[in-house]
């Protein structure tokens, strides 16, 4: 069925390295991929998402690559920051005019000093 | 915009009783969801309105869990007799409709049957 993998359930990193959080998916289509942040005590917003023109998004200093060939769309930072310790989820469309986002079970980031 | 909102923002409850969750979503937005949060699920859909109908209410448990949207301005989510098993973050979010526009979630109502 439509679902959405994220392998790391959490990812802990030292701050000046570099973050990748994994996101794979499956469709019968190709979806709208999104990554949603939730900080501690705050609701879930969006942090980027994919393009229907295959350019790369970019916010905050993350992006992220959708490859249709591996059905995937990792989170990538080239270097971690303290503020960046939080619960990062993938996210894919249904397909349609369906707006329903389907998650993944999310990855706690924690980046250390 | 003051964003979606969510009230109560806790909530505990005895085995068996009723919660009753209430959202409004932001204005203008056609599409309003609910989805539940645990450690261990991470963030599950329960249901899906558009325009006030009923679209996909494909992840509520059938038995003891509705949803309404009685006008454009709130939801409601309801869980009869509850179980321990239903503690969770319930998180209602809303959209301008398009299937890859962003989701603007609420901060969330923290359920606790005790």
């Amino acid at each position: 069925g439509d679902s959405v993998t994220q392998t790391e359930g959490l990812v802990t990193l030292t701050e000046g390295l570099p973050v990748m959080l994994n996101c794979t998916y499956q469709s019968t289509y190709s979806p709208f991929l999104f990554w949603y942040v939730q900080h501690l005590n705050e609701a879930p917003k969006l942090l980027l998402k994919s393009f229907t023109d295959n350019k790369r998004p970019e916010h905050q200093g993350f992006h992220a690559t959708l490859h249709k060939s591996s059905s995937s769309f990792h989170l990538q930072k080239s270097s971690a920051q303290l503020s960046d310790s939080a619960l990062y989820y993938c996210a894919r469309n249904s397909g349609g005019s369906n707006a329903k986002l389907t998650f993944g079970k999310g990855t706690k980031l924690s980046v250390k000093s | 915009n003051a964003g979606v909102i969510q009230t109560p923002r806790h909530k505990v409850t005895g085995k068996g009783q009723e919660a009753t969750l209430w959202c409004e979503p932001i204005s203008g937005h056609s599409a309003v969801f609910w989805y539940r949060q645990t450690i261990v699920q991470g963030l599950e859909f329960l249901t899906y309105f558009r325009n006030q109908a009923p679209i996909d209410d494909s992840g509520m448990p059938k038995e003891r869990f509705s949803a309404q949207m009685p006008n454009q301005s709130h939801s409601t989510l309801k869980i009869q007799s509850t179980q321990p098993q239903d503690s969770a973050v319930y998180l209602c979010a809303s959209s301008p409709g398009q299937a890859n526009t962003e989701v603007f979630f609420g901060k969330g109502t923290r359920l606790t049957v005790v």
